[in-house]
């Protein structure tokens, strides 16, 4: 079974600070973890996702995360907000093999302040 | 990658009646997922439609309440039956993408439904 955890429901930053959004995974195999993000009234958007290659993934819009094994995360950071990065944020994980579907995290609403 | 078009964007509907959601993807694909996210919610997997067999459902849900149609490879619908208030959420369609790798899902825009 997988699960994904994602540490804080709403989290506040200044423009031009660092955003952590928090993301714990439990799976008894391999897995591949994504981010993705949802603006409001819209469908879920790929940000970026780990398939076993390079732990730091490099995503869209600046994000980006790492792949800790041994702690079982996958933080998403940005060194620098932007007040259109104002969103809803979901972990997900899924199996490399048989299941395809996603198990989302809660999520994360992040409120960027001027 | 793979572009999905969901109709209705959104409805509301009167309680008791039936909503149908349809979802076709720009490519052919072998499977299809139905996700509901409750309002303030996360994502929760409905069912899996593979074509030219049943849809696989998940615990928490049942076929005679959501029923699935997968005629083809590029397109799927899913059925609200018998709604109540508590089915107000957005339904969204998602397949994993047949290109090298297989690991990215694509998401439609979602349909918002509100149930009166």
């Amino acid at each position: 079974a997988q699960s994904v955890t994602q540490l804080g429901s709403h989290v506040s930053v200044s423009e031009g600070a660092l955003v952590l959004l928090r993301c714990n995974y439990s799976s008894s195999v391999p897995p591949y973890l994504f981010w993705y993000v949802q603006y409001p009234n819209q469908g879920l958007q790929l940000l970026l996702k780990y398939t076993s290659a390079a732990t730091l993934v490099k995503g869209i819009n600046g994000f980006e995360a790492e792949f800790k094994k041994s702690e079982t995360s996958f933080h998403l950071t940005k060194p620098s907000a932007h007040m259109s990065d104002a969103a809803e944020y979901f972990c997900a994980v899924r199996s490399d093999t048989g299941r395809r579907a996603l198990t989302f995290g809660s999520g994360t609403r992040l409120q960027v302040q001027p | 990658s793979a572009v999905i078009s969901q109709k209705p964007s959104r409805d509301i509907c009167q309680r008791g009646t039936s909503l149908t959601i349809q979802c076709q993807v720009d490519s052919q694909v072998t499977m299809m997922f139905w996700y509901r996210q409750q309002p303030g919610q996360s994502l929760t997997l409905i069912a899996t439609a593979n074509q030219g067999s049943e849809a696989t459902y998940e615990s928490g849900f049942v076929i005679d309440k959501f029923p699935i149609s997968r005629p083809n490879l590029t397109f799927s619908t899913l059925t609200v039956s018998n709604m109540s208030p508590e089915d107000s959420s957005i339904y969204l369609c998602s397949v994993v993408s047949q290109g090298s790798g297989n690991t990215e899902a694509f998401f439609g825009q979602g349909t918002r439904l509100t149930v009166v």
